[in-house]
């Protein structure tokens, strides 16, 4: 069964450092999303990507974080200048054209030190 | 408000036993998807099960069905004979709206445990 992919599974910066997580959606999906989940709470949404653009994203989706679609199979979330409340663990979903379920990836664990 | 609800941050259940995971959403859309996510130990988010608010039957999948109750906006997840890979967190989300690309909505989770 296709799978969304994340690298890497654990990345460790120190603060004030620049990151950048990547995703390899499904490949027929065409909507793309990033969450959060800070150690023991619940998920939040970032932001949705579709069509070469953001459709959706919240509030804590700020100058700070930037997504994009480099070519025709990942998708990126950029963190620039990151802080010590950034840890947390990102989650990359996608969807096709359906009301069929996001599907998610294993997650990346970062970590700001 | 919040838009999803559960209510119990950990539950118990005897292996073999069923099991109902509560949530509560809250919507003033038509439309919408109700979702029920597994997540273990290891961190990964597993979908497990689907109810569109049009759907006059209750959604089911293998030993995973969802007791929907639109009036009361209620989406409870059964599991029945649980097994001891069960243990988990269980997350309710909610889609609004008809559009796929609409966000999630995660509640805040339920931890169960399942007891040999």
């Amino acid at each position: 069964e296709p799978e969304v992919t994340q690298t890497p599974s654990h990345q460790v910066t120190q603060m004030g450092q620049e990151v950048i997580l990547r995703c390899v959606p499904i490949s027929n999906h065409l909507y793309f999303y990033w969450y959060r989940q800070i150690l023991g709470q619940k998920v939040e949404f970032l932001v949705s990507f579709y069509n070469n653009e953001i459709s959706e994203k919240s509030e804590i989706f700020d100058d700070q974080f930037s997504v994009e679609r480099p070519d025709g199979s990942n998708f990126t979330l950029k963190i620039r200048s990151t802080k010590l409340e950034d840890s947390a663990m990102y989650f990359c979903a996608s969807s096709d054209v359906t009301n069929q379920p996001q599907h998610f990836g294993d997650g990346t664990r970062l970590s700001i030190l | 408000a919040q838009k999803i609800t559960q209510t119990q941050p950990g539950m118990f259940v005897q292996e073999k036993e069923a099991v109902t995971l509560d949530c509560t959403y809250d919507t003033s859309d038509q439309s919408y998807g109700l979702f029920w996510y597994k997540q273990p130990s290891s961190g990964e988010m597993i979908f497990l099960i689907y109810q569109g608010s049009y759907d006059e039957q209750n959604a089911t999948e293998g030993r995973y069905s969802l007791n929907f109750q639109k009036a009361r906006k209620s989406a409870n997840l059964v599991i029945s004979a649980s097994q001891l890979g069960d243990s988990a967190m269980y997350f309710c989300a909610m889609r609004e709206g008809g559009r796929t690309g609409n966000q999630f909505y995660f509640g805040t989770g339920t931890s169960l445990t399942v007891i040999p």
